[in-house]
């Protein structure tokens, strides 16, 4: 079946612009993760959902980041103004449930200018 | 916090060398220990995992044993192969508390043929 998908898979953006990031996750799976993978932080958690609700928001760096999910499904990731630091990859993950094997997207690679 | 610490790359072997990629890791819980793959131009893959003390996970020839007494997961293969070539990292994620994973910084691994 259809894993995880993320789109863009490549985003350019002028620093100070807001930036939307998508997740798909796989098919009838409830958890959704997203991390962060940069060169000097190596892979950091974001934010996790159970269906449309975010239990842990601790890792999002900023209030400059929020996500949301509805419907139990696509989640978006949204970073506003922009900086340099926030270069990255984003990866997103699902889950059949919490406490189970976590599957990744490929990934958005996110550049700042 | 809990954490984990791998032993860093880029680690480079010939063909069929002994490979060992060395993971200790802090918690304060029960945590499951694992081993994510990513290959060049792909996304994270789980390639095994422990679930308790003395649980030996393996995978396509790896293998890592869970070591409560010296708080390690280390990953072994008895001969890489070209195709091994990619970043690994160890992670953890402790069910008994919530449901993110804890990466290590990851290791680049080159086998040369």
């Amino acid at each position: 079946g259809a894993g995880v998908s993320q789109s863009p898979s490549n985003k350019v953006t002028e620093k100070g612009k807001d930036v939307e990031l998508r997740c798909d996750p796989i098919s009838g799976h409830t958890a959704l993760y997203w991390y962060r993978q940069s060169l000097g932080q190596g892979l950091e958690f974001l934010i996790y959902f159970q269906g449309n609700s975010a239990p842990d928001k601790s890792g999002l760096p900023s209030d400059r980041f929020s996500a949301e999910r509805t419907g139990g499904s696509v989640s978006t990731l949204t970073i506003q103004r922009t900086q340099q630091e926030d270069s990255a990859v984003y990866l997103c993950a699902s889950s059949l449930l919490t406490g189970y094997e976590q599957y990744f997207g490929p990934g958005t690679r996110l550049t700042v200018t | 916090g809990d954490s984990v610490t791998q032993m860093e790359g880029p680690v480079t072997l010939s063909e069929e060398a002994c490979l060992t990629i060395n993971c200790t890791y802090t918690a304060t819980g029960y945590p499951s220990l694992f081993w994510y793959v990513q290959y060049p131009g792909e996304g994270l893959q789980l390639l095994l995992k422990a679930t308790k003390a003395d649980d030996k996970g393996s995978n396509k020839g790896f293998e890592a044993t869970y070591r409560k007494e010296t708080t390690s997961f280390h990953l072994e293969k008895g001969s890489v192969q070209v195709s091994d070539s990619a970043v690994y990292f160890c992670a953890l994620s402790d069910l008994s508390r919530d449901d993110k994973i804890i990466f290590g910084k990851g290791t680049r691994l080159h086998i040369l043929p």
